[in-house]
């Protein structure tokens, strides 16, 4: 079954609006989430690093005050899209590793966003 | 140098022939490998863990080659399910590198 849970999984809004996608870790305590865009035809790209308790960790480009991220449970973490336009239509996707070594990500269903 | 290089493809092979795909990266200190499927608009599943003993599973070998530092998946007989976006996925020290992904289309 599902380890990650992803929602909504599709989410059509108008501009200026904001979007929260959640992403729930149902097997398992997760202190640390990611959340990844892609873009058509294009990779996955790390957008931040959700940390439980704490501020997420953005990487280069990804505006923090645009993209908010709240993990205030250990099986919760939320991205909010903030006043969103059509250049943040996109795919969204949460995943998590569970545990430490070898363990591999698992991946939310992902959160396909149109704005228009 | 990129962390992780794929050929993007698309690789097109027909129904039954056998493709492999390789993954090269630079950070020698990369500790766990993988390889995911991805289908269009769906999020990457886990194919497999890549060993450098080499891991089987079905129609799918995977191989790690610390030396020359790269992966490497082989599907034999491929179907027509196939057809997806394969990328290999590299960790290490909390750090999470993606390849670009390989795409592949297998064809009757």
């Amino acid at each position: 079954g599902a380890v990650v849970s992803q929602h909504p999984s599709w989410v059509i809004c108008k501009s200026g609006t904001s979007v929260k996608i959640e992403c729930r870790s149902l097997d398992f305590q997760a202190t640390t989430m990611f959340w990844y865009r892609q873009f058509p035809k294009q990779s996955l790209m790390l957008m931040a690093t959700s940390n439980e308790g704490s501020k997420a960790t953005y990487e280069q480009g990804v505006e923090k005050d645009k993209f908010l991220i709240n993990h205030a449970s250990l099986t919760l973490s939320t991205l909010t899209v903030t006043s969103a336009h059509p250049e943040d239509s996109s795919f969204y996707i949460c995943s998590v590793k569970p545990g430490q070594g070898n363990s591999p990500l698992h991946f939310g269903n992902g959160t396909r966003l149109t704005v228009t | 140098r990129k962390e992780v290089e794929q050929d993007p493809g698309p690789f097109n092979v027909p129904e039954g022939a056998t493709v492999a795909f390789n993954c090269t990266y630079s950070n020698s200190a990369s500790q766990s490998f993988f390889w995911y499927r991805q289908d269009c608009r769906k999020e990457p599943k886990l194919l497999m863990s890549v060993y450098s003993s080499g891991n089987e599973d079905g129609r799918f070998t995977a191989q790690l080659n610390r030396a020359s530092q790269y992966i490497s998946l082989l599907i034999r007989d491929s179907k027509l399910s196939d057809s997806a976006t394969y990328l290999c996925v590299l960790t290490g020290f909390q750090k999470l590198v993606f390849g670009t992904g390989t795409r592949l289309l297998v064809s009757p």
